[in-house]
């Protein structure tokens, strides 16, 4: 069965304290994994998308890789702003057309 | 450009009654999916419209159902509420095939 594990769960970071969130996935035939960052109370928004092993994408402060068992987001000199909770989400198979999100890592950067 | 909207914001209902949940999609999008977020979770796959025909369906028991209308709006339903059907209820849209998809506020859905 296809499955998505994030970690860490919680990450506290200072201001300026550069990091590295995971995202594991175990599935068949991915088409794409997923980044998406979700503030309290409101719908996730879109960050990236990564189709292939070695492919990067950055965005200011964040930039995500993906390997073929995982994909990792790294956030440069943070700031309080980008506290969040970021979400990974795999789209696998050739009949499926959902995505499958892991729990997400909620994020505190403190000034 | 207009996102995702959802209607209702918020609701409340009683165990046992019927809800329907309204999304219309980005302009040109033709896809839309539902989600349900449960509080510190992750968003779990409901169903994927496209072309106003089922492309996909989660685990959801057949209380839920949805539909998507020839202007590519949606609607998702769900019968017998249970306490347990509390939850964020996100829509969201991609302009061909579920990915990438974006999606709206989310309707907050209380079953009391």
């Amino acid at each position: 069965e296809d499955q998505v594990t994030q970690s860490p769960e919680a990450l506290r970071l200072q201001e300026g304290e550069s990091s590295s969130l995971n995202c594991s996935y175990t599935v068949s035939g991915l088409r794409g994994l997923f980044w998406y960052r979700q503030d309290p109370g409101k719908g996730p928004e879109f960050l990236f998308t990564l189709y292939s092993a070695g492919e990067e994408k950055e965005k200011e402060r964040l930039k995500a890789t993906l390997t073929k068992k995982e994909s990792f987001l790294h956030i440069t000199a943070p700031k309080p702003e980008d506290s969040a909770t970021y979400l990974c989400a795999v789209q696998a198979g050739y009949n499926n057309n959902d995505m499958r999100f892991g729990a997400g890592t909620r994020l505190t950067v403190k000034p | 450009d207009a996102g995702v909207t959802q209607s209702p914001t918020h609701l409340i209902k009683t165990r046992g009654q019927h809800v329907t949940l309204r999304c219309s999609p980005i302009s040109g999008h033709k896809s839309v999916s539902w989600y349900q977020q449960v509080l510190g979770q992750g968003p779990q796959f409901i169903f994927q419209y496209y072309e106003k025909e089922e492309r996909g369906r989660g685990n959801f028991p057949d209380r839920f159902s949805a539909r998507q209308f020839p202007n590519y709006s949606s609607e998702l339903n769900v019968n017998a509420l249970l306490l347990g059907d509390s939850a964020l209820y996100l829509c969201a849209s991609s302009p061909h095939g579920p990915s990438p998809a974006f999606f709206g506020q989310g309707t907050r859905l209380t079953v009391v």
